[in-house]
């Protein structure tokens, strides 16, 4: 079964609501999670890594007031797209780990902005 | 910057066949993934290769990893249709996590 959840599957809003993905580890303690954004046809950039307790990296490029991560617990992180525009509309994808182990993936989040 | 590139990026192939699918990355690292997407999905754990020479089988599925020429090979055998798909490979060094540039997998009836 899954072992990382993430909601919702599909979010379709107008342009400027604000967003929020989910994403939780099932049956372990998820010490770093990962945010991923996928465009159509291409590979998956990552977005930010996410520790428990402290404020996530984000990799270059990415906009920290765009996409607010909050990791408040060690099954719990939360990706905030404010005021969306249909710039913002991709599929994301979140992914916990637990110190070395493997990355466990997220069904990801369809977002559209119209 | 870390850069990791798989050969071909399309691939169409019959049934039957056999095809080797190349992830190339630019730095040293230990510990290399493959996944599976299908459209419109996440990603499906294929294989974890943690050591030179690793290599691992899975029904029709093989990896394997040669880090000293900074390479891991996806070999299908007697390809299905069932294996259509985008697989990714995916180098972690420890302070990197960077996904390939994927590869999408059709295989013809």
């Amino acid at each position: 079964g899954a072992v990382v959840s993430q909601h919702p599957s599909r979010v379709i809003c107008k342009s400027g609501t604000s967003v929020k993905i989910e994403c939780r580890s099932l049956d372990f303690q998820a010490t770093t999670m990962f945010w991923y954004r996928q465009f159509p046809k291409k590979s998956l950039m990552l977005m930010a890594t996410s520790n428990e307790g402290s404020k996530a990296t984000y990799e270059q490029g990415v906009e920290k007031d765009k996409f607010l991560i909050n990791h408040a617990s060690l099954t719990l992180s939360t990706l905030t797209v404010t005021s969306a525009h249909p710039e913002d509309s991709s599929f994301y994808i979140c992914s916990a780990t637990q110190g070395w182990q493997p990355q466990h993936f997220g069904d990801g989040t369809r977002l559209s902005i119209l | 910057e870390l850069k990791v590139e798989q050969n071909p990026l399309f691939l169409s192939m019959q049934e039957g066949k056999n095809y080797t699918i190349y992830c190339n990355y630019s730095t040293t690292s230990d510990r290399l993934y493959w996944y599976r997407q299908d459209p419109g999905k996440s990603l499906e754990s294929l294989f974890v290769l943690l050591s030179n020479g690793a290599v691992k089988q899975e029904g029709r599925l093989m990896a394997s990893l040669d880090t000293k020429a900074r390479l891991s090979t996806l070999h299908i055998t007697a390809a299905v249709h069932d294996l259509s798909a985008t697989y990714f490979c995916a180098v972690d060094t420890g302070n990197q996590f960077y996904f390939g540039t994927g590869t999408s997998l059709t295989v013809i009836p």
